[in-house]
């Protein structure tokens, strides 16, 4: 099973609220991402967890605040967010971090702010 | 640094068509690469993977080989559905601290029935 789950799958947010994204992955896999994906463009890397730490900020505004509260679990608070944060957020895992590894994708929270 | 050189869309081909995506890249060392697919409205899907010279990835009909002496792993389809039309993204993962697959741009795949 090679399934990371998201949700929720779609949000609408203004600029002065406060939300999170969730994403989950019960493959055992270390290493969690953040990627940020505006259409018709590749995803760019946010953020990655490595054994629940942080090893990577891809200089991302503090307006987004990852957590991740165990092994599977990988949060992502949004406060004050802009209009152009309106993009699909994906989640990826991977067995480890650092090596060669595949990374599996979820499905995706698409964000509109308004 | 590493990049992924992927030829742009859009690529529209009849239903039975016979489909190649060219993708390049330039990395440190050996990489693994990586062939995914993203259909309209969903997250990326990993369609095929390769980890080291003349390995040939497969799932679904589609194949490519990774290729070290032209810095190459095509995507390649013997007769494409409508159901394959999808944007296609090559990647690459060379390793080391960097943590990160470096994208190619992405080829918007249509198929016509």
């Amino acid at each position: 099973d090679t399934e990371v789950t998201q949700t929720p799958k779609h949000l609408v947010m203004g600029m002065t609220n406060k939300k999170s994204l969730k994403c989950e992955q019960h493959m055992g896999h270390r290493a969690m991402y953040w990627y940020k994906q505006k259409a018709k463009k590749p995803p760019e890397l946010m953020f990655v967890y490595s054994y629940e730490k942080l090893s990577i900020n891809e200089s991302v505004p503090s307006r987004f605040s990852p957590e991740c509260p165990n092994s599977s679990l990988l949060n992502l608070h949004l406060h004050a967010l802009q209009p152009e944060d309106s993009a699909l957020y994906l989640c990826a895992s991977s067995q480890e971090a650092g090596g060669k590894e595949t990374q599996y994708f979820g499905p995706g929270t698409r964000l509109l702010v308004l | 640094g590493d990049s992924v050189t992927q030829m742009e869309g859009p690529v529209t081909l009849s239903e039975e068509a016979f489909l190649t995506i060219n993708c390049t890249y330039t990395a440190t060392g050996y990489p693994s690469l990586f062939w995914y697919v993203q259909y309209p409205g969903e997250g990326l899907q990993l369609l095929l993977k390769a980890t080291k010279a003349d390995d040939k990835g497969s799932n679904k009909g589609f194949e490519a080989t990774y290729r070290k002496e032209t810095t190459s792993f095509h995507l390649e389809k013997g007769s494409v559905q409508v159901s394959d039309s999808a944007v296609y993204f090559c990647a690459l993962n060379s390793g080391g601290s960097n943590y990160k697959l470096t994208f190619g741009k992405g080829t918007l795949l249509t198929v016509n029935p």
